[in-house]
């Protein structure tokens, strides 16, 4: 089975300064990890994912994610935060077929003028 | 322009009373979602349906029950709501081949009394 444990359940930065939010995974297989977006009162929005490629990777809104497999992480980074990116962080795992994606308790993001 | 719609957004009813909250997608997605979504929990799988006529119990079925008659719709029914399942529920779809990459519905938020 797997799952994933986000470090931080509520993070708080000034605006134009780095982002970092966390996640830990736990797999019995090769992983495919994601970092979904829930802005408030809206649905949920793919930010970005690994999928067993390029270890370091870019979503939307100038987001990225590194997979470190040693440290079983897969840790969300923004070099300066915007206002617009309040939101709730939401870390998932799956693995390859048919299995369902499984949430992290998510990390609620604000950033402060 | 593609969307995952839900009805209704806000529902407010009373322990017992059947409900069906709608989920409709016009992506001709085959796989589809129930999640709810509670705080400091995250979100967690109430069922999913890969095709037609095919449904599969996810983490926290009890409650409830689905369908899928149609691609394009997966209802989601509650046959005597009680008040453990106050809470906010999402729709997702996706293709079955990057189930990760999910469209998310904006939510129904439900109140049972």
């Amino acid at each position: 089975a797997q799952s994933v444990t986000q470090l931080d359940s509520h993070v708080s930065v000034s605006e134009g300064t780095p982002v970092l939010l966390r996640c830990n995974y736990s797999s019995s297989y090769s992983p495919s990890l994601f970092w979904y977006v829930q802005h408030p009162n809206k649905g949920l929005q793919l930010l970005l994912k690994y999928t067993s490629a390029a270890t370091l990777v870019k979503g939307i809104n100038g987001f990225e994610a590194e997979f470190k497999k040693s440290e079983t992480s897969f840790h969300l980074t923004k070099p300066s935060a915007h206002m617009s990116d309040a939101a709730e962080y939401f870390c998932v795992v799956t693995v390859p077929g048919n299995t369902p994606l499984v949430f992290g308790k998510g990390t609620r993001l604000s950033v402060i003028a | 322009e593609a969307q995952v719609t839900q009805n209704p957004r806000y529902l407010i009813t009373v322990t017992g009373k059947k409900l069906t909250v709608t989920c409709s997608q016009n992506m001709n997605h085959e796989y589809m979602s129930w999640y709810r979504q509670d705080p400091g929990l995250g979100l967690r799988q109430i069922y999913y349906s890969m095709n037609v006529e095919v449904t599969d119990k996810g983490d926290v079925p009890e409650g409830y029950k689905v369908s899928r008659k149609e691609k394009r719709n997966f209802p989601l029914i509650l046959e005597s709501p009680s008040p453990n399942q106050t809470s906010l529920y999402f729709c997702a779809s996706s293709m079955l081949a990057s189930q990760y990459e999910q469209y998310f519905g904006p939510g129904t938020r439900l109140t049972v009394t």
